[in-house]
């Protein structure tokens, strides 16, 4: 069963442009990640987010956890066509599980 | 450095043929293994994991099987394909002992069962 659901679905900007991606799940994670998948390939881990932390930042990325709302984002700043992928959260329940769930991933086109 | 290998990229098989996608992992040992399959369109569904050799555990009941021979090899089968195994797969890796840490995952196989 899927756990997270990412929102929007898909996402159309400008280069240069600021791109939000919401991710929300409904059942207590150990730790929330987000990966990118360009068209084709293979996932590509992205940042992780502990349930204790409430936000983090890699380079142009920076994702932010609300754990009374279970819901996660991902802000991606001065986009660049290259940034143009699907996205995807992922969420980890711990207590031994082996299981991350994936979302259906919002598909973000960044326009030259 | 880990690298992961998966092949082949895509493949196009009559139902009722026999599967076979090889995955491999250099550059670490004892590796937790994992075949996902992603619909179009769709997030990804895990369909067995691995946390040693001759390990093997199924997420859901289906036409697939998977085997781990080797440390670092992965292979996920079928004796007989059906319509409904099309599918992106995907191979997976993360560090021993390290649940629910990051995945690396490998470039994919394309499958099309016709």
């Amino acid at each position: 069963s899927q756990q997270g659901e990412e929102d929007p679905q898909a996402l159309s900007i400008q280069e240069g442009e600021n791109a939000t991606m919401n991710c929300s799940y409904k059942t207590s994670i150990n730790n929330l990640q987000w990966y990118r998948q360009n068209s084709g390939r293979g996932l590509v881990h992205l940042i992780l987010i502990r349930s204790n932390e409430r936000e983090k930042h890699s380079g142009r990325l920076r994702v932010t956890l609300d754990t009374s709302k279970k819901s996660s984002s991902l802000l991606i700043t001065a986009s660049r066509a290259a940034d143009t992928a699907s996205y995807f959260c992922a969420t980890y329940p711990g207590a031994g599980s082996y299981q991350l769930t994936f979302g259906k991933g919002t598909k973000l086109s960044v326009i030259p | 450095s880990q690298t992961i290998h998966q092949w082949p990229a895509t493949l196009v098989q009559p139902v009722g043929s026999p599967l076979s996608l090889e995955c491999t992992v250099e550059g670490t040992s004892n590796p937790n293994l994992y075949w996902y399959r992603q619909a179009a369109g769709r997030g990804l569904q895990l369909l067995f994991y691995s946390v040693g050799i001759g390990q093997i555990s199924s997420e859901v009941p289906q036409n697939l099987s998977a085997s781990r021979p080797q440390d670092r090899q992965f292979i996920l089968s079928s004796k007989k394909l059906l319509l409904s195994d099309s599918g992106f797969y995907l191979c997976a890796w993360s560090a021993t002992g390290l649940l629910g840490e990051k995945l690396f995952f490998g470039s994919g196989t394309q499958l099309s069962v016709l």
